[in-house]
């Protein structure tokens, strides 16, 4: 069975600082990975994924995540963090098909 | 183009009543999910669809619950009797069948309150 385990239901950051959003899953196969935002009242929507090649991905909004295997991790970063970045992200696993296994989620503060 | 569209956004309901919840998914989309959100459990998918035909319902959480997919443009879940652990917002989501690239795209949910 596939999970995802995310580090820290909420993280603060101040406006222009580094935002690091940890994930760690666990797949028997070969995972795709993603990451998804989800603003209040609204549903979620894919930031980025990575499915196979180059492990540093590059999604919107300046967001980028890296596969690593041997650490069985995929952290969500962006060098400087925008107000309009807070919200809740959400990291998820398949095994290559579209049943998404979701973690419980991260909600982003970002200080002015 | 229109997104994923779900109805109703609020449901305030009675114990024991019956709550039917209704997503279009977006047209050529052939995969359909129906995801429960709470603050206890986080995401959970309840069951999905390839080509109105239901692939996985283990996580319908009992008798309860049912889904239909009638037609590729419309799905329907139902509560009944509905019961107040049922409070959570339900998303629909579609994508492409065998895209398999996970990039599911979610209606803005149906906020369920059930006292």
């Amino acid at each position: 069975a596939q999970s995802v385990t995310q580090l820290g239901s909420h993280v603060s950051v101040s406006e222009g600082a580094l935002v690091l959003l940890r994930c760690n899953y666990s797949s028997s196969v070969p995972p795709y990975l993603f990451w998804y935002v989800q603003y209040p009242n609204q549903g979620l929507q894919l930031l980025l994924k990575y499915t196979t090649g180059a492990t540093l991905v590059k999604g919107i909004n300046g967001f980028e995540a890296e596969f690593k295997k041997s650490e069985t991790s995929f952290h969500l970063t962006k060098p400087s963090a925008h107000m309009s970045d807070a919200a809740e992200y959400f990291c998820a696993v398949s095994d290559k098909g579209n049943k998404l296994v979701f973690g419980a989620g991260t909600i982003l503060r970002v200080k002015s | 183009d229109a997104g994923v569209i779900q109805s109703p956004r609020h449901e305030v309901t009675e114990m024991g009543q019956e709550v039917t919840l209704r997503c279009k998914p977006i047209s050529g989309h052939n995969s359909l999910f129906w995801y429960r959100q709470t603050m206890m459990r986080g995401l959970e998918l309840l069951i999905y669809f390839n080509n109105n035909v239901p692939i996985d319902d283990s996580g319908m959480p009992e008798d309860r619950f049912s889904a239909k997919m009638p037609n590729a443009s419309f799905s329907t879940l139902k509560i009944q009797p509905s019961e107040p652990r049922d409070s959570a917002v339900y998303f629909c989501a579609s994508c492409p069948v065998g895209q398999g690239t996970g990039e599911l795209f979610f209606g803005e949910g149906s906020r369920l309150t059930v006292l």
